[in-house]
């Protein structure tokens, strides 16, 4: 069973510019979520999509947002790109809500 | 807001040898999961081991072991016969249940112990 797969795995972009991520989810898994592994601040929950809907968001600047597509995949998108956006993201899908959450290995995101 | 704390940033086992880590946890929640995680140079969170709350009884997973203390909040996480492939941060993470007003799936982590294995 394939795991959850992101890409790219690493991004350069300079500050201002548009980033996408994405994620595949594990085959029939519903929810998808995406946190911030930044240096020195640990992982911070970002957002969380179910059945293509946004449920919940942590504390993050409305320029962090995403969605889910009806395949499930998710795309998180950071827009006006700021040097502390430099961190690791992580995604993570789970069958249902509830279920325990599967991680891929991540999106590099470094911005010069 | 719940908030997690691992207060041993480092640690260093043995191979063959027993390490236990440290996590609290603080929350007004009587129902919860926590969930210890590891993360490998290689990036990927792997999920070792998980706790509901309501069970009295601590989780093990083969050489993975919990001590849940729920009056204390405490949930630490005991590896025996340490190998070299244990090596990795590994991350305490909270959840609240779904039925919780205001419970959101979200995984709140600690900060992280980098276990080191030596030979």
């Amino acid at each position: 069973e394939a795991g959850v797969t992101q890409s790219p795995t690493h991004l350069i972009k300079t500050r201002g510019q548009q980033a996408t991520l994405r994620c595949s989810p594990i085959s029939g898994h519903t929810s998808v979520y995406w946190y911030q592994q930044a240096l020195g601040l640990g992982l911070q929950f970002l957002l969380w999509y179910d059945e293509g809907e946004e449920r919940n968001r942590g504390n993050f600047p409305p320029r962090f947002s995403g969605r889910q597509f009806p395949n499930y995949s998710s795309e998180l998108n950071v827009n006006a790109l700021e040097l502390e956006d430099s961190a690791l993201y992580l995604c993570a899908s789970s069958l249902l809500p509830g279920q325990p959450q599967h991680f891929g290995d991540g999106t590099r995101l470094s911005i010069l | 807001a719940q908030t997690v704390t691992q207060s041993q940033p480092e640690m260093s086992v043995q191979e063959a040898e027993t390490v236990t880590l440290s996590c609290t946890y603080d929350t007004s929640e009587s129902d919860y999961y926590l969930f210890w995680y590891k993360q490998p140079p290689s990036r990927q969170m792997i999920l070792v081991i998980r706790q509901e709350a309501y069970k009295q009884q601590n989780a093990t997973e083969n050489r993975f072991s919990v001590n849940f203390q729920k009056a204390a909040k405490s949930f630490s996480l005991k590896i025996s016969d340490s190998q070299l492939g244990d090596a990795a941060m590994y991350f305490c993470a909270y959840r609240s249940p779904l039925s919780t007003q205001g419970g959101s799936e979200k995984l709140v982590f600690g900060k992280g112990t980098k276990l080191t294995v030596n030979p």
